[in-house]
């Protein structure tokens, strides 16, 4: 199974601050790479696919980047409601592994 | 809108057994994959099954080979995982989901 690691587990953050969010694959994942936002209690909601594609209603402070091993979720000027957890995930292959999880909250 | 609503979860002792489904509303549900993820108490998201929009691929989680089954219904509209031989380590809230993602179901599995 393909292996998922995210960098920070957590970081502490001013509203307008930028925040970049690093997930590496244990190996080639090309571009199959999505990543998620949760809020407590809530469900997983997708923010960007194929590394760097925005869903739709996304908003555009959010980007995605990288191919092959290594990516990062930026998110220009984080706003109150962006603060939660991120996860990435690769769909190269299946077992479809998801990163420990990066936990975003307020300084 | 895109609905997903789970149901079935609750209590169940170890060694029992659940069956959840997963209700699809506001999209063309024969279209799309489908998924199980599910999330510990406390912990991170882990993806459990796949199946296709047929319904004739189907992948586990290796945690769970052997003892959960997912299938479909697409007349219905609807997702289902069976889930037996149930371990304290199921124990987790279970999503249902392909882009977006229902609210999920609470499986416990104690004693």
């Amino acid at each position: 199974a393909i292996r998922m690691t995210q960098s920070p587990s957590s970081l502490s953050a001013s509203t307008g601050d930028r925040v970049t969010i690093t997930c590496r694959a244990s190996q080639g994942i090309s571009s199959y790479l999505a990543w998620y936002q949760q809020k407590p209690g809530k469900a997983p909601k997708l923010l960007i696919y194929a590394a760097s594609t925005l869903q739709s209603g996304v908003p555009s402070r959010f980007s995605g980047s990288g191919s092959g091993t290594d990516f990062t979720l930026t998110i220009s000027c984080l706003q109150s409601e962006d603060f939660a957890t991120y996860y990435c995930q690769q769909y190269y292959s299946y077992p479809r592994t998801f990163g420990p999880g990066t936990k975003v909250d307020i300084k | 809108e895109v609905q997903l609503v789970e149901s079935g979860g609750g209590l169940v002792q170890p060694g029992g057994s659940l069956r959840l489904s997963c209700a699809a509303s506001g999209f063309t549900f024969s279209s799309y994959e489908m998924n199980w993820v599910r999330q510990a108490p406390g912990k991170g998201l882990e993806w459990v099954s796949y199946i296709s929009s047929s319904g004739s691929t189907i992948y586990y989680a290796d945690s769970v080979k052997g003892r959960f089954t997912i299938s479909r219904d697409n007349a219905k509209n609807s997702l289902y995982l069976q889930m037996n031989s149930l371990r304290a380590e199921d124990t987790a809230v279970y999503y249902c989901g392909s882009v977006d993602w229902g609210q999920g179901t609470l499986v416990t599995v104690s004693s």
